[in-house]
């Protein structure tokens, strides 16, 4: 068990809904990172965020977007679902100097029809 | 810009021989170098990671990895498998243009055969 919690662990919606998938950082750790796992993608790099502030942002789409709240725990909101976004939706924490590694939690499967 | 590449798509090694799974990267500066095992319906999780000092790594559950920057690579190694190390592993890199998250690599299936 890394720490990390993600909620929900399993997500079906349809087309053009909006979501919000969940996350709880470890214990101290005061970043949070969303990653994107798909087939045909693998694994990408979404969003950082430090501390409630952004802190870097990856190939996310303008559909999605992510805050970071004062109790640290981190939410990503999908809008406008397209069949492309069903994946799984990785968070990590901790790595918040460059040489430490990251955590991650089990993972939102997100499947749209 | 940083890349990390792992060649195989798929290991099958059998059990109690050694495996190799193999990573090379590409970063501007100083490499910072991962390895993560995903279990099936997992998260990843951490085995080991190059920041710098010695070449070879010591990880999680007897794996290690050896660094070469000559030849940029970071392969991962077991003396000897179990079958319980089937998983699929992915080699990272950190950003190097300041950021903290990974590039991972397209990951390879290693397959121990009882």
């Amino acid at each position: 068990d890394s720490g990390v919690t993600q909620t929900p662990k399993h997500l079906i919606t349809a087309t053009g809904q909006r979501v919000t998938l969940r996350c709880s950082p470890r214990s101290g750790d005061l970043s949070v990172y969303w990653y994107q796992q798909s087939l045909d993608q693998g694994l990408q790099f979404l969003i950082h965020y430090y501390n409630g502030e952004e802190r870097a942002k990856g190939n996310i789409l303008e559909r999605f977007s992510a805050q970071q709240f004062p109790d640290l725990h981190s939410e990503l909101n999908l809008s406008s679902l397209e069949l492309g976004d069903s994946a799984l939706y990785f968070c990590a924490s901790g790595g918040d100097q460059t040489y430490n590694e990251q955590f991650f939690g089990p993972g939102t499967r997100l499947t749209v029809l | 810009a940083q890349s990390v590449a792992q060649p195989e798509d798929q290991v099958n090694v059998a059990e109690g021989n050694p495996l190799t799974v193999k990573c090379t990267y590409s970063v501007s500066g100083n490499p910072y170098l991962f390895w993560y095992v995903q279990y099936p319906n997992r998260g990843l999780q951490f085995l080991l990671k190059y920041i710098t000092g010695d070449n070879l790594v010591k990880g999680s559950y007897g794996f290690e990895a050896e660094f070469n920057k000559s030849q940029t690579s970071f392969h991962l190694k077991k003396p000897s498998a179990l079958v319980s190390d089937s998983a699929l592993y992915f080699c990272a890199v950190r950003d190097d243009a300041g950021a903290n998250n990974l590039f991972f690599g397209t990951g390879t299936r290693l397959t121990v055969i009882p």
